[in-house]
């Protein structure tokens, strides 16, 4: 089975830093990555989507991620933090089940920005 | 706005009681997720349908099942609620069921039990 692990469960940057989120996952088989964000009193959003296409994943908001095999990484950054990326970010993978598809998720990783 | 939607969006009840949330899909999309999400499990799959059909079962209780019906839109039904079963549910959908089509979630029914 798939799984991911996202490094930090807080991570506090200032507005205008750089913001670098970890995810490494574990996949017996090439895997389809996602980022999503989570609002407060709100749903998931995809902030972007690695699917075996270029390695390099620029997604909304300003976000990217790149995808490196031979560290089992997708980590998530973003150059400048705005005040508004206050949220909880998830990373996640899809793994084969009973002939479908679920999604497995990391435990999520809170971003605080200071300004 | 995802497209999906979910409700209600708060449900206040008492353990021993049953209840039932609602998800409508985006539109053309043929695939329901179901997903619980609490502060000790962090976000679990439940169940998933396809066109009406049940495809997958993750870690759903026997005490919840689900159905998706021919206009597409599902029902999480949740009986005999225990203390434990607070949390926020999330229905996703997809166009189809390919790991690579990214699902879209929508605001969650946040279900409190007293």
């Amino acid at each position: 089975a798939q799984s991911v692990t996202q490094l930090g469960s807080h991570v506090s940057v200032s507005e205008g830093a750089l913001v670098l989120l970890r995810c490494n996952y574990s996949s017996s088989v090439p895997p389809y990555l996602f980022w999503y964000v989570q609002y407060p009193n709100q749903g998931l959003q995809l902030l972007l989507k690695y699917t075996s296409a270029a390695t390099l994943v620029k997604g909304i908001n300003g976000f990217e991620a790149e995808f490196k095999k031979s560290e089992t990484s997708f980590h998530l950054t973003k150059p400048s933090a705005h005040m508004s990326d206050a949220a909880e970010y998830f990373c996640a993978v899809s793994d084969r089940i009973q002939g479908a598809q679920k999604l497995v998720f990391g435990q999520g990783t809170r971003l605080t920005i200071n300004p | 706005d995802s497209g999906v939607t979910q409700t209600p969006k708060h449900l206040i009840t008492a353990t021993g009681q049953r209840v039932t949330l609602r998800c409508s899909p985006r539109s053309g999309d043929l695939s329901v997720y179901w997903y619980q999400q609490s502060l000790d499990q962090g976000l679990q799959f439940l169940i998933q349908y396809y066109n009406g059909e049940e495809r997958a079962k993750g870690n759903i209780l026997e005490r919840f099942s689900a159905q998706q019906f021919p206009d597409l839109h599902s029902e999480l039904n949740l009986s005999s609620l225990e203390l434990g079963d607070s949390a926020l549910y999330f229905c996703a959908s997809s166009e189809g069921q390919g790991g690579y089509q990214p699902q879209h979630f929508g605001d969650g029914t946040r279900l409190s039990i007293l």
